[in-house]
């Protein structure tokens, strides 16, 4: 079965300074992994995925991920924290089955950005 | 362009009385699925559509049920809520059902038990 392990419940860094959201993996076979972010009472937004491309992946709003299959990781990273990128995010693996996919969600990782 | 929309954007009902929450998309997406998510916590799938193809989780209570008259359009009804069942809801579309598909979420409709 997959499973998705977010290490950190909250990151907080001060605004321009780098962003590291942790995240590991379980899976018997090749994963999707996803990264979404949800503002404040707000939908879930796509910001990345890896489908067995590239393993590092660029998204959206400067953000990038990296795969490393030998650590079971896909850890989010930005170079320069904005107050807009406070929010709460989601390490997500898909789960592919006869009956279609599922996403197994973390347990996310609220980052806060401070002035 | 909203693209998913969920109505109402609050919802308040009374401990037992029936309540329906709506989604509709512009996407013609195939697949439409309702997630639960309470305070805190990840985001919980309850059940999804593949075109009219109803497809339920296997925790999902039966107090929750689910209409899609076309494809268009998805319903969540809840029969007798509960103060358990105070939560966020988001539906979501995706194209298909591959592992690798991108899901588009509405705003999603908080829901408060009195």
């Amino acid at each position: 079965a997959q499973s998705v392990t977010q290490l950190d419940s909250h990151v907080s860094v001060s605004e321009g300074t780098p962003v590291l959201l942790r995240c590991n993996y379980s899976s018997s076979y090749s994963p999707s992994l996803f990264w979404y972010v949800q503002h404040p009472n707000k939908g879930l937004q796509l910001l990345l995925k890896y489908t067995s491309a590239a393993t590092l992946v660029k998204g959206i709003n400067g953000f990038e991920a990296e795969f490393k299959k030998s650590e079971t990781s896909f850890h989010l990273t930005k170079p320069s924290a904005h107050m807009s990128d406070a929010a709460e995010y989601f390490c997500v693996v898909s789960e592919s089955y006869n009956q279609g996919g599922k996403l197994i969600f973390g347990q996310g990782t609220e980052l806060s950005v401070k002035p | 362009d909203a693209m998913v929309i969920q109505n109402p954007r609050y919802q308040v009902t009374q401990f037992g009385k029936p309540v329906t929450l709506s989604c509709s998309q512009t996407l013609n997406h195939n697949v439409m699925y309702w997630y639960q998510q309470k305070s805190s916590q990840a985001p919980k799938l309850l059940f999804h559509y593949y075109d009219k193809d109803f497809n339920n989780e296997a925790d999902t209570p039966d107090n929750f049920q689910s209409r899609r008259p076309n494809t268009s359009f998805c319903f969540l009804d809840i029969r007798s809520p509960g103060l358990g069942d105070a939560a966020m809801y988001l539906c979501a579309t995706s194209r298909g059902r591959a592992a690798n598909e991108k899901l588009f979420f509405g705003s999603g409709t908080q829901l408060s038990v009195l």
